[in-house]
């Protein structure tokens, strides 16, 4: 178990530009959640996969967020455009099952900074 | 729904017992404890199910008002690697996504 592995662990960029994350997860888990953390707050769903299907999206996310999870195994976060108000901590968590019967298991995160 | 916590901060000396109660305004099919300290990823407690069954750690334990919709955490005995944000976890049915609360601050003091 080498836990699940997030890259890069802190991203700048400009306001305007595209950004994308990366998550490995732990190798025998099914499931991948992404989550969104600002200062003081706790994590803010953003959208989950099982495999490689995307069973939820945030109704608060735009339309400028996108993931994948191609073959059940890394994924990746994509943020088109970004924005002052992108900046937060990106973390990923995954589990072997469904929630209620598997704790979720978090990367360290990536901090990204829109200046 | 976000589900609610409180208190939002607690200051405890080392030894002393804290309780922490998540409360959610839906009904609730499990909830999960995670203890996140300052810069690191969130860490798991336990988990609760609709039912009671439970899992956790040895001075920490959990309950589970299905009626009431709350879940209320209980640290005895705190140490200070007890301080750090608290987070609950609800889940609304079977299979859905885990939803964090607002978070509880511990800070265990000699």
């Amino acid at each position: 178990d080498t836990g699940v592995s997030q890259d890069p662990r802190h991203k700048i960029t400009k306001r305007g530009q595209n950004v994308t994350f990366r998550c490995d997860p732990i190798s025998e888990h099914n499931r991948l959640y992404w989550y969104r953390q600002t200062l003081g707050q706790g994590p803010e769903f953003l959208t989950y996969f099982q495999n490689e299907a995307q069973l939820e999206k945030s109704r608060l996310l735009s339309d400028r967020f996108s993931a994948e999870r191609p073959k059940g195994s890394f994924s990746t976060l994509e943020i088109q455009r970004t924005e002052q108000g992108d900046s937060a901590m990106y973390l990923c968590a995954s589990s072997r099952n469904v929630a209620a019967n598997s704790p979720l298991h978090f990367g360290n995160g990536t901090r990204l900074t829109v200046t | 729904q976000q589900p609610v916590q409180s208190p939002q901060a607690v200051i405890l000396r080392e030894g002393e017992d804290a309780v922490i109660n998540c409360s959610s305004s839906k009904a609730l099919y499990s909830v999960h404890w995670y203890r996140q300290k300052h810069g690191e990823a969130p860490i798991f407690l336990m988990i609760l199910l609709k039912g009671g069954e439970q899992k956790g750690h040895d001075k920490i334990s959990a309950s589970f008002n299905e009626k009431k919709q709350q879940s209320s955490l209980y640290l005895t005995a705190s140490q200070l690697s007890y301080s750090g944000t608290y987070f609950c976890g609800t889940e609304y049915g079977t299979a859905s996504k885990l939803t964090f609360g607002t978070g509880t601050r511990l800070q265990v003091t000699l």
